[in-house]
């Protein structure tokens, strides 16, 4: 079975620069999570999207921001990046109709480090 | 504050021996998932409940989510060294996103 795709999977960026995360979530899925997941910590949600439209917001700091494209598959877009932005990022999907709304499948993830 | 308290934190036991892992709310959810991570991977979903009472079993692996939904648990019967890693529930509530617990490290030995 398809699963969420994330790419790339793993980063290394330099103080301030910036750095574009990809999502493809599982096909005919509607909804897109970001989580981003310190050592040690459990997933921090970041943002959703529902059908291409910001569905919630969580603890997304304002040098990041994501959006869904006509074909589903997010992007999470980060700028002036910081050592704390280092972490394991998650994108995870689910759909509306059918099975249990609240079951969200996960991508492997990007590990984003920040030299 | 966190909303789901998973105990307990850190597990290590011998092949063969049974474990039960606790997440408690004082919420109520519409649902509760486990989720199954290894280290530098995605959480991989193992259950979803969503009647309170239910019992749900996978393998070795059993799952109940509490009578009133605030509550849950989760049971491995004769635990393998493949059982290793990160387990984290996880409550929904509607569509809103997902409340996690801390995690529960799961460390079986040969």
């Amino acid at each position: 079975a398809a699963g969420v795709i994330q790419s790339p999977r793993h980063l290394i960026k330099e103080k301030r620069e910036t750095a574009t995360l990809k999502c493809y979530p599982i096909p005919r899925h509607d909804t897109v999570y970001w989580y981003q997941q310190g050592p040690g910590q459990d997933p921090q949600f970041l943002i959703s999207f529902y059908e291409k439209m910001q569905s919630d917001k969580g603890s997304i700091p304002d040098r990041f921001s994501a959006q869904q494209f006509s074909d589903y598959h997010s992007e999470l877009n980060m700028s002036s990046l910081e050592l704390g932005d280092s972490a394991l990022y998650f994108c995870a999907s689910r759909i509306l109709a059918g099975g249990s709304p609240d079951t969200q499948y996960f991508g492997p993830g990007t590990r984003l480090t920040v030299l | 504050t966190q909303l789901l308290e998973q105990s307990p934190q850190f597990l290590s036991i011998q092949e063969g021996e049974n474990l039960t892992v606790y997440c408690n709310s004082s919420s109520v959810f519409s649902s509760l998932q486990w989720y199954r991570q290894e280290p530098g991977e995605g959480p991989v979903l193992l259950v979803t409940v969503v009647t309170g009472g239910e019992v749900k079993k996978l393998k070795r692996l059993t799952f109940q989510f509490g009578d009133a939904r605030k509550d849950s648990s989760l049971h491995i019967t004769a635990a393998q060294p493949g059982d290793t890693g990160l387990y984290l529930c996880a409550g929904g509530r509607g569509y809103s996103t997902l409340t996690f617990g801390k995690g529960t490290m799961l460390l079986v030995s040969p």
